[in-house]
């Protein structure tokens, strides 16, 4: 079955500093992979997503996030936080066997606070 | 181009009742998912349409219903409604394989239900 687990429920960084937030992913198959973000009383937004290519995937508002199929990882990153980032931060995976699905596994999330 | 529209943004039942909720995909997107998100759960995938068909289901019991119109409008009913039920009730769109889909599932605001 797939899972997505971030180990991490808060992850506190300054304003400035590089950030990382936590995945790690089980999954049957080829991984499709997401990261979204909620800031309060809002729905999701995507942010970037990994289907297959290059490990390194750029999303939305300068964020990354490197695919590491040895270590079933999909570590979120930033090179300089803004307190603007502040958020709930969910990592996802696509439930389906085919790619062609609109069922995600989340992750519990991680709320990112960024201090100034 | 609007995005995912719910209705009603919040509402408050109480134990007994039913509710509706409403879900208005991105013009064009065909498929439409729904989420179940309370602080002890987190996300849970609830059910997905496509083309009037359900075709994913979570492990929700049968008070949880859903349909979509021909219009891909997407509407989920919970009858009997229990104080469990209190959450925030997310709609997305896709785009069906084979039709410039990119992958990622776009959310709507949000349904807050409270059930007193």
């Amino acid at each position: 079955a797939q899972s997505v687990a971030q180990p991490e429920d808060q992850v506190n960084v300054a304003e400035g500093n590089p950030l990382t937030v936590k995945c790690t992913y089980s999954v049957s198959g080829n991984p499709y992979l997401f990261w979204y973000v909620q800031y309060p009383n809002r729905g999701l937004q995507f942010l970037l997503k990994y289907i297959t290519g290059d490990n390194l995937v750029k999303g939305s508002y300068g964020f990354e996030a490197e695919f590491n199929k040895s270590q079933t990882s999909f570590h979120l990153k930033k090179p300089s936080a803004l307190v603007s980032d502040s958020a709930l931060y969910f990592c996802a995976v696509r439930g389906g066997l085919s790619g062609n699905t609109g069922k995600l596994i989340f992750g519990q999330g991680t709320t990112l606070q960024v201090k100034p | 181009k609007a995005g995912v529209t719910q209705t009603p943004r919040y509402l408050i039942k109480t134990r007994g009742q039913q509710v509706t909720l409403s879900c208005s995909p991105i013009s064009g997107h065909r498929s439409v998912s729904w989420y179940q998100q309370t602080p002890g759960q987190g996300l849970q995938f609830l059910f997905e349409y496509f083309s009037e068909t359900q075709r994913n289901k979570g492990n929700f019991p049968g008070r949880f219903s859903g349909r979509q119109f021909s219009n891909s409008r997407s509407e989920m009913n919970v009858s009997t409604l229990e104080l469990g039920d209190s959450a925030l009730y997310l709609c997305a769109s896709s785009l069906p394989r084979g039709h410039s889909n990119t992958g990622e599932l776009f959310f709507g605001e949000g349904s807050r239900l409270t059930v007193l």
